[in-house]
């Protein structure tokens, strides 16, 4: 079957730490990949997604992720994390065999950062 | 900017009541979806919509879900009678043109 995993549940950070959020996919076909973060009492907001091209994307708020399309992965980087990105991130993937398009979502890693 | 809102953001109900979750995507947008998140679980699908049907559901959208679009702008979610394990924060979301989904706030449902 299909899915997303998320290996990392809970992260804690110091300010300035880099960071790096696994993200891996079972599917062998056309993927579209995409990382959703939920701030706080706030809802899911884009951070960047990937559906062909240049498999090294950069997002909003300094976020990158790189698609390696033989490791099935598509993992998340900041080179410094602040405050500020405790947060709730989601990696979430639609396989294009779906024809609603629908996305399925990793368990989600709670990262707080440590001022 | 845009944005996907939902109303209520919270709702309390007795087990067997109906209810009916509001969403008003983003307009110019033609996909909607509902998902779901039991506490400590996984965003799961449940719907998507497009062009006035239902396009693809899960297993979860059962005989108790529906959704409609009632006025163009609208776009609900309806359990008929609801169960305890109903019980979770559901989300709309819409797409854009290039497969973007952007969702709303969330509605977190109790059922008692």
């Amino acid at each position: 079957a299909q899915s997303v995993s998320q290996h990392n549940h809970h992260v804690i950070l110091s300010e300035a730490a880099s960071l790096e959020l696994g993200c891996n996919y079972s599917y062998g076909g056309t993927v579209n990949l995409f990382w959703y973060v939920q701030y706080p009492g706030q809802h899911l907001q884009l951070l960047l997604k990937y559906f062909s091209g240049d498999p090294l994307v950069k997002g909003i708020k300094g976020f990158e992720a790189e698609f390696i399309k033989s490791k099935f992965s598509f993992n998340l980087r900041k080179p410094s994390v602040q405050w500020s990105d405790t947060a709730e991130y989601f990696c979430a993937v639609t396989f294009n065999n779906n024809a609603g398009n629908m996305l399925t979502f990793g368990g989600g890693t709670r990262l707080m950062v440590k001022p | 900017e845009p944005e996907v809102t939902q109303t209520p953001s919270h709702q309390v109900t007795q087990m067997g009541q109906e209810v009916i979750l509001r969403c008003v995507p983003i307009s110019n947008h033609l996909y909607f979806y509902w998902y779901r998140q039991i506490l400590g679980q996984k965003v799961e699908f449940l719907v998507s919509f497009y062009n006035n049907e239902i396009s693809e559901k899960s297993e979860i959208f059962d005989d108790q879900f529906s959704v409609e679009r009632p006025d163009g702008s609208n776009f609900t979610l309806k359990i008929r009678s609801t169960k305890l394990e109903d019980s979770a924060m559901y989300f709309c979301a819409s797409q854009d043109r290039r497969k973007t989904q952007y969702f709303g706030p969330g509605t977190r449902l109790l059922v008692l």
